[in-house]
């Protein structure tokens, strides 16, 4: 199968601007999610997708927002950027089938490293 | 809260030599994961472990889980140079709101040196 795949890999913007970042997941995956990781911050989870709804979210702003399309592709949104949102961006995808509160194994891809100006 | 802390944040050690990562959390889980990332990349998974399992074995790697002191421990033998990377581990469980997630820790770096 392959992996998870996440474009574009680098990106360059300047603050104010906005961003769309696009994950695929495995295939067969229903459920995506994404992390923001920082130095400073560690990873922190954004929000996860599962058949199109949103199931779950972190404590990131309202500019941070998310979709997922019906062959559960999903792409996060940033608005107005900000120099702090320079970040590695992490998607990862896994089957979304827990029980009881049990997270099963999450499967990432490489990244999207944005860089804000 | 539920995110784990990893503990030393760093270690280097000697190829061939054994590595012990820890992890203490705070609330109870249901499961219990251990990432490694190597430098800028995406994280891959190393091991999965329950609640209500005491041990785990993958290869070189052996995760312990202690649910009443709220701590796991990763070891990983006969450490490579190829083993250089960061370890996170990552709880799963109930949040106070009432919804449920994987969090993780901040990471720990392994360095082992030819």
């Amino acid at each position: 199968k392959a992996g998870v795949t996440q474009t574009p890999r680098y990106l360059i913007k300047t603050r104010g601007q906005q961003v769309t970042l696009s994950c695929s997941p495995i295939s067969g995956h229903r459920s995506v999610s994404w992390y923001q990781q920082t130095p400073g911050q560690g990873l922190q989870f954004l929000f996860e997708y599962f058949s199109e709804t949103q199931r779950n979210k972190g404590n990131f702003p309202g500019r941070f927002s998310g979709r997922q399309f019906s062959n559960s592709r999903s792409e996060m949104n940033v608005s107005t950027l900000e120099l702090g949102d320079s970040a590695l961006y992490l998607c990862a995808s896994s089957s979304g089938l827990t029980s009881g509160g049990s997270t099963d194994t999450q499967y990432f891809g490489p990244g999207t490293r944005l860089t804000v100006l | 809260s539920q995110q784990g802390e990893e503990d030393p944040q760093a270690l280097s050690i000697q190829e061939g030599e054994n590595a012990t990562m820890n992890c203490s959390y705070k609330t109870s889980i249901n499961n219990l994961q251990w990432y490694r990332q190597n430098s800028g990349r995406g994280l891959v998974h190393l091991i999965l472990i329950r609640s209500n399992e005491r041990e785990k074995h993958s290869g070189r790697l052996r995760v312990t889980l202690d649910t009443s002191k709220k701590s796991s421990s990763l070891l990983i033998t006969a450490s490579r140079a190829a083993d250089t990377a960061s370890y996170f581990c990552a709880t799963s469980g109930w949040t106070q709101g009432g919804s449920e997630k994987l969090v993780f820790g901040k990471g720990m770096k392994l360095t082992v040196n030819p």
